[in-house]
């Protein structure tokens, strides 16, 4: 079974702070790396789809980096809100399977 | 937007029963995914299929079918629903691994 680690597995900020979660996938036969956000009651929903080493996707305030050859994605958020409070997943998807797997998740908490 | 439809919310059922999940999505994706999950153990890939009639295992397959007759449908079966099958399923479809999955709003199943 291949194994996707998400680091911290909780995290708890202050209003205005900036943050980063760490996603480790195995980095032989890379195809693509998934991030979601999954809000308490809703459905995940995606954030970044990243298929190429030195990628980086920014939408808002979050932007994600990608490195395939050491197998390691960083997501990070500028100034958090307390509407960015949810898990974070990161998801990878290699060459031979045909399914994303999913690690863990990152629980983010802000306070304002 | 692409809707992935999961019938219930809501389900409980007794030790022993058969139980149908069932996910509807309405783009016209190639792939259906069940995951289950399970607090501390994040998402956990239980059954895909990648066309019609068409299935493969997961990681934890195990008291576990499937159905899709149709491209829109993929049903996840319990043959004989046990304690430990008490769970949130998440249904997803996607185009392909370079697209973002779409997700149902789940069903908590608890089994009593």
């Amino acid at each position: 079974i291949l194994n996707v680690e998400q680091s911290p597995q909780s995290l708890h900020v202050q209003e205005g702070d900036s943050t980063n979660f760490t996603c480790s996938f195995p980095s032989s036969n890379f195809y693509a790396l998934h991030w979601y956000r999954w809000e308490t009651a809703k459905s995940p929903e995606a954030l970044f789809v990243m298929t190429l080493n030195g990628d980086e996707k920014k939408k808002g305030r979050i932007s994600a980096t990608l490195n395939t050859k050491e197998g390691y994605s960083y997501l990070y958020i500028k100034g958090s809100q307390p509407e960015d409070s949810a898990t974070y997943l990161c998801a990878f998807y290699n060459q031979a399977g045909t399914a994303l797997i999913f690690g863990k998740g990152t629980t983010l908490s802000v306070s304002s | 937007d692409v809707k992935v439809t999961q019938s219930s919310r809501y389900l409980v059922k007794r030790t022993g029963e058969k139980v149908f999940l069932e996910c509807v999505q309405d783009m016209d994706h190639e792939n259906m995914f069940w995951y289950r999950q399970d607090p501390g153990l994040g998402l956990r890939l239980i059954y895909f299929s990648y066309d019609v009639k068409m299935k493969e295992k997961g990681d934890i397959p195990e008291g576990y079918s499937v159905s899709r007759e149709k491209k829109e449908r993929f049903s996840l079966i319990l043959e004989s629903a046990s304690t430990n099958q008490t769970s949130m399923y998440l249904c997803a479809s996607s185009f392909s691994g370079s697209v973002g999955y779409t997700f149902g709003s789940g069903t908590r199943l608890t089994v009593v």
